[in-house]
């Protein structure tokens, strides 16, 4: 079976601290891309970030960069200089190439408090 | 982001009433996808098409219909809904030949009395 595991259920940190989610994953599969998203109180479902699994260089998208480890399967995300409005939820998720239509595997999410 | 909408935004409805959510997406993507996401549950996948065609139909309850007219737009028809499906409808969409992830619209917050 293929699983997202988020130990984290939430987090609360200072503003402009560094924060960092974990993410852990499952799957057979030796081709695949990893997500996370980000949900903030308005309920809009953003797209933080992607990885592809056939890369070793990590993923960065300004103050969010991930550490992918593909042999541990985990994929945590940093949070750098956090702001107010990090404060969401966050999923990691992951597809597999050999579903033609990607379907994504989800995690059951992290809640991210960032405090003034 | 205005590259999923979706409308309504919220939606009451008794459990005999017909409804319908609709979905427009402007990304030129040629995957949809219906979520239904409740309080302290993982995000559940209820439908995928892909190219037009119903591609997944995760065991989801006969109440729920799902129509996909045209690669830009995706329905989700509700008839005689019960009270625990009650929860905010996510419409997603992807180009289903590259995995770049999934892009949301803001969803339907449903509320079933």
């Amino acid at each position: 079976a293929q699983t997202v595991t988020q130990s984290q259920p939430e987090m609360s940190v200072q503003e402009a601290e560094t924060v960092t989610l974990s993410c852990t994953y499952d799957t057979s599969e030796s081709n695949y891309y990893l997500f996370w998203y980000k949900q903030p109180p308005s309920r809009q479902m953003i797209l933080v970030i992607r990885q592809e699994a056939y890369k070793q260089q990590n993923a960065t998208e300004n103050r969010f960069s991930v550490n992918f480890q593909k042999a541990a399967k985990s994929f945590s995300l940093k949070i750098s200089d956090s702001q107010l409005g990090d404060t969401a939820m966050y999923f990691c998720a992951f597809s597999v190439t050999s579903d033609s239509n990607y379907q994504l595997i989800w995690g059951a999410g992290t809640k991210l408090i960032i405090k003034p | 982001e205005t590259g999923v909408t979706q409308t309504p935004r919220h939606l009451v409805m008794g459990m005999t009433n017909k409804k319908s959510l609709k979905c427009e997406q402007h990304l030129g993507h040629n995957a949809m996808y219906w979520y239904k996401q409740s309080a302290k549950k993982p995000l559940e996948l209820m439908f995928v098409y892909s190219l037009e065609e119903r591609v997944e139909n995760n065991s989801v309850p006969s109440r729920f219909s799902p129509e996909c007219p045209n690669s830009s737009h995706l329905f989700l028809h509700l008839h005689t809904l019960q009270p625990e499906d009650s929860a905010l409808y996510l419409c997603a969409s992807s180009q289903g030949d590259h995995p770049g992830g999934q892009y949301f619209g803001p969803g339907t917050r449903l509320t079933v009395t």
